[in-house]
This record gives structure tokens, C-alpha cells and sequence, in this order.
């Protein structure tokens, strides 16, 4: 058991540009969760997949965000055009069970924005 | 709508004293409740979570944390404090009445342990 993987680990870029952030969850767990910490907050949530199907998002998500999971297993979050506004820490989680089951989190994606 | 509300931005303790982490909640009904951890440069880790029965619950390290309905509060606990214990700590709510695995979490509360 390798824990929840996420990549890169840091990414800087200019503002308008595209990225795409990759997540791995533990292997045999069916649900993927996106979150988004900034300095001194709790994480947020984004959205929330359980298999390959997309069951919630977050009204935080705006348009220029997309996330997939097309196969059931790693996950993708892709900001379109990003702002400075975008540069946090995006968390992504996974679990499997009941929704009492607690999540594991990966070590996130610091992005920043110039 | 759900909130969780941790009053404190910091909690300092000696070494070897207890240590309370205070979380309030808003979700009617019966929710479940976490308590995770985050040290500089890993990822969130679960602690512990009350999902029903026992109002007093253990986790990891020794901590506990004790469920409160009338109040609404869910503390973290620990009777004698360490200094490895000093980090962030989060405490998150999710509500099983409107289905799906949403967790809200609170903005954190760090804990400073003096040796």
C-alpha cells in the first residue's frame, strides 16, 4: 500500500495558462475526492467520484475547472486559464466502504500562480 | 447548511499536560464526525471519528475526543501531551442525511507543545 500519490508536487505558472494535476488513490478504493486548501483554511471540497462517475461538486468549481476519472482508478483536475485566485493547495483523497469510512489524503499539489 | 467551527487558531501546551482541541458543529441530526492531523509537508491523517454509540471515542497516538449532542461538540483529547503531538489538527463533519461523502472541515486549530 503506497498511500494516496499526487502530481507534480509543485507547479508554478503564469497566469492564463493551463494545468492538470494527476491523482492516484489506494488501489482498491472505489471514491476519489478533490479538495483545495489555502493558508490557514481547512480544506474545501470540489467534487467527489465514486468509480468513474463524477456525484458532486462543489459551487467552488467553477467553469474553468474539470475533473475526470475515466477508468475508475487515477483521477485528473485540469484549471483552465487560471488566476492568481487559484493558487492553493489541492488535496485529493480517496476511501472505499460506507459513508461513515474515514478518507486518506495525498501530500497535494501546491500550485501557484505569477 | 453544514459548518464546522474550531475557535481556537492556536492551543500551547506544556509537555505532559493534558491538551483539549475544542470543534462545534452544525448539521441537525446525527453526523459523523472525524478528527484528522496534518504535519509540515504530509498529508492530512485520520486521527479518529465518531459514528455512534460510545460518546467517548480513541484514535491514534492516544488521543480521544468526546461527542456532545447537546452542545454539538466533538473535542480531541489527550491526557499527557508530547511534543511530537505539536501540528495541525482538523476536525470534520459529514452529514449522512443528505447522502454522498461531502466532509466539511473546520479552519484548524495548531497545537504548540513546550517542552
Amino acid at each position: 500500500d503506497t498511500g494516496v500519490s499526487q502530481d507534480p508536487r509543485h507547479k508554478i505558472t503564469k497566469r492564463g495558462q493551463n494545468v492538470t494535476f494527476r491523482c492516484d488513490p489506494i488501489s482498491e478504493h472505489n471514491r476519489l475526492y478533490w479538495y483545495r486548501q489555502t493558508l490557514g483554511q481547512g480544506p474545501e471540497f470540489l467534487t467527489y467520484f465514486q468509480n468513474e462517475a463524477q456525484l458532486e461538486k462543489s459551487r467552488l468549481l467553477s467553469d474553468r475547472f474539470s475533473a475526470e476519472r475515466p477508468k475508475g482508478s487515477f483521477s485528473t483536475l485540469e484549471i483552465q486559464r487560471t488566476e492568481q485566485g487559484d493558487s492553493a493547495m489541492y488535496l485529493c483523497a480517496s476511501s472505499f466502504g460506507q459513508e461513515n469510512t474515514e478518507a486518506f489524503f495525498g501530500q497535494g499539489t501546491r500550485l501557484t500562480v505569477v | 447548511a453544514q459548518s464546522v467551527a474550531q475557535p481556537e487558531d492556536q492551543v500551547n501546551v506544556a509537555e505532559g499536560n493534558p491538551l483539549t482541541v475544542k470543534c462545534t458543529y452544525s448539521v441537525s441530526g446525527n453526523p459523523y464526525l472525524f478528527w484528522y492531523v496534518q504535519y509540515p509537508n504530509r498529508g492530512l491523517q485520520f486521527l479518529l471519528k465518531y459514528i455512534t454509540g460510545d460518546n467517548l471515542v480513541k484514535g491514534s497516538y492516544g488521543f480521544e475526543a468526546e461527542f456532545n449532542k447537546s452542545q454539538t461538540s466533538f473535542h480531541l483529547k489527550k491526557p499527557s501531551a508530547l511534543v511530537s503531538d505539536s501540528a495541525l489538527y482538523f476536525c470534520a463533519v459529514r452529514d449522512p442525511r443528505t447522502g454522498g461523502f461531502k466532509t466539511i472541515f473546520g479552519a484548524g486549530t495548531r497545537l504548540f507543545v513546550k517542552a
